[in-house]
């Protein structure tokens, strides 16, 4: 019943590693989202795709990349990770415009810490 | 740019006593507004919108413009509604690209 994986639950990685999160929906949805979700700050959003090969910055994408091959797949790439970017790291997706855009279906979370 | 304000960062109520859990939005146009819930060990997932104008789990929410609100309310919480809430908006024309709040955790006691 699982519809959006992200590929890692948590991980570890020490300062300037370049970290890989992966994302991967059996929806054919055509939106994808990339969010980091910390306490007080409730969810930011990073990155979004709204179709493969697409990307577009959300409100904090410094400091990180997507990469969006497949329609299914949906990658957030730390180059350099720092100790700022511990969190919790949610990916979502949802269908295309104009009906279901805003209804996003959630993974469970990849919890990184940087050490 | 448009903003999503939860002012309540923690609630906590008796079972059966009401509960509302406050929004408040900045956006000059016509938002689309919905609360997404994360109950405990859980993902995220939406409990309702307010095109849809329903009431989902005994909550409601009414968006009032005037006021630039859209509070979530139960009449009689339970302690399964534990939880953390968060208001979100959406412009209406982004490609799902949703502005959210600071997130309430709610916590129903016995």
């Amino acid at each position: 019943d699982v519809k959006v994986t992200q590929s890692s639950r948590y991980l570890v990685k020490r300062t300037g590693e370049k970290v890989f999160l992966e994302c991967v929906q059996d929806m054919d949805h055509e939106n994808m989202f990339w969010y980091r979700q910390d306490p007080g700050l409730g969810l930011r959003l990073i990155y979004f795709s709204y179709d493969v090969k697409m990307k577009e910055k959300g409100d904090i994408p410094e400091g990180y990349s997507v990469s969006r091959e497949k329609k299914e797949r949906f990658s957030l790439i730390l180059e350099s990770a720092s100790t700022n970017q511990t969190s919790m790291y949610l990916c979502a997706s949802s269908r295309g415009r104009p009906s279901g855009a805003n209804v996003l279906t959630f993974g469970a979370g990849s919890r990184l810490t940087v050490l | 740019a448009q903003r999503v304000t939860q002012p309540e960062k923690l609630l906590s109520v008796f079972k059966g006593a009401p509960v509302e859990l406050k929004c408040n939005y900045s956006y000059s146009g016509s938002p689309e507004l919905f609360w997404y819930v994360q109950y405990s060990r859980q993902r995220l997932q939406l409990l309702l919108r307010h095109i849809s104008r329903e009431s989902i789990k005994g909550f409601t929410a009414d968006l009032n413009k005037g006021e630039t609100s859209f509070h979530l309310k139960k009449p009689f919480a339970q302690e399964e509604d534990s939880a953390m809430y968060y208001c979100a908006l959406s412009e209406g024309t982004s490609y799902g690209k949703l502005t959210f709040g600071q997130g309430t955790i709610l916590t129903v006691h016995p």
